[in-house]
């Protein structure tokens, strides 16, 4: 079956342009998260939605990241006034179901590159 | 702060040689875990995951896991290594009950012929 997508695959950016990537996770899944991956601080999570509950976003970096997810399913983060150090892979990963479950799967897609000149 | 540490950020075995790519822990309290693989410009693969149901844990493409309480690790181990097991390895913790993961920095694993 279909994972979970992301696009665009590949992102280039002049600092200060405001940014949007999306992610469409596995059909029927209701928990989704963002990952940012990036060689200085490696893999870290930035924030977490299940259902119709308020996310998680104690792992943002800053006000001028965002994300919202409509209709229980596709997520889209901004990052607005983009820096150099927003460079990174922005991974989204999704699984069955959220709450009290921490040892279910996430599934992850395969990354949106971002570069910020 | 409750952390993971993978010991080694590079490893390199030669072909047919035992992989074992170490993953520690930081807390009394033990955590769900996991192992992910990365390859070349795609996202992370599921390795296998311990769940309290089996100390010994076996995974996809032939590896295992041994979580060990008293030493807080989650090594993982492969007794003959493929060139295609070259890519990097994540250890990830959970701890909260959303199932938000805390990763290591990484190994990356080199097989040589």
């Amino acid at each position: 079956g279909a994972g979970v997508s992301q696009s665009p695959s590949n992102k280039v950016t002049e600092k200060g342009k405001d940014v949007e990537l999306r992610c469409d996770p596995i059909s029927g899944h209701t928990a989704l998260y963002w990952y940012r991956q990036s060689l200085g601080q490696g893999l870290e999570f930035l924030i977490y939605f299940q259902g119709n509950s308020a996310p998680d976003k104690s792992g943002l970096p800053s006000d001028r990241f965002s994300a919202e997810r409509t209709g229980g399913s596709v997520s889209t983060l901004t990052i607005q006034r983009t820096q150099q150090e927003d460079s990174a892979v922005y991974l989204c990963a999704s699984r069955t179901s959220g709450g009290m479950t921490p040892q279910e799967t996430q599934y992850f897609g395969p990354g949106t590159r971002l570069l910020v000149l | 702060a409750q952390s993971v540490t993978q010991l080694g950020s590079h490893v390199s075995v030669s072909e047919g040689a035992l992989v074992l790519l170490r993953c520690n822990y930081s807390s009394s309290v033990p955590p769900y875990l996991f192992w992910y693989v990365q390859y070349p410009n795609q996202g992370l693969q599921l390795l296998l995951k311990y769940t309290s149901a089996a100390t010994l844990v076996k995974g996809i493409n032939g590896f295992e896991a041994e979580f060990k309480k008293s030493e807080t690790s989650f090594h993982l181990t492969k007794p003959s290594a493929h060139m295609s097991d070259a890519a990097e390895y994540f250890c990830a913790v959970s701890w909260s009950n959303t199932g938000k993961l805390i990763f290591g920095q990484g190994t990356t694993l080199q097989v040589k012929p």
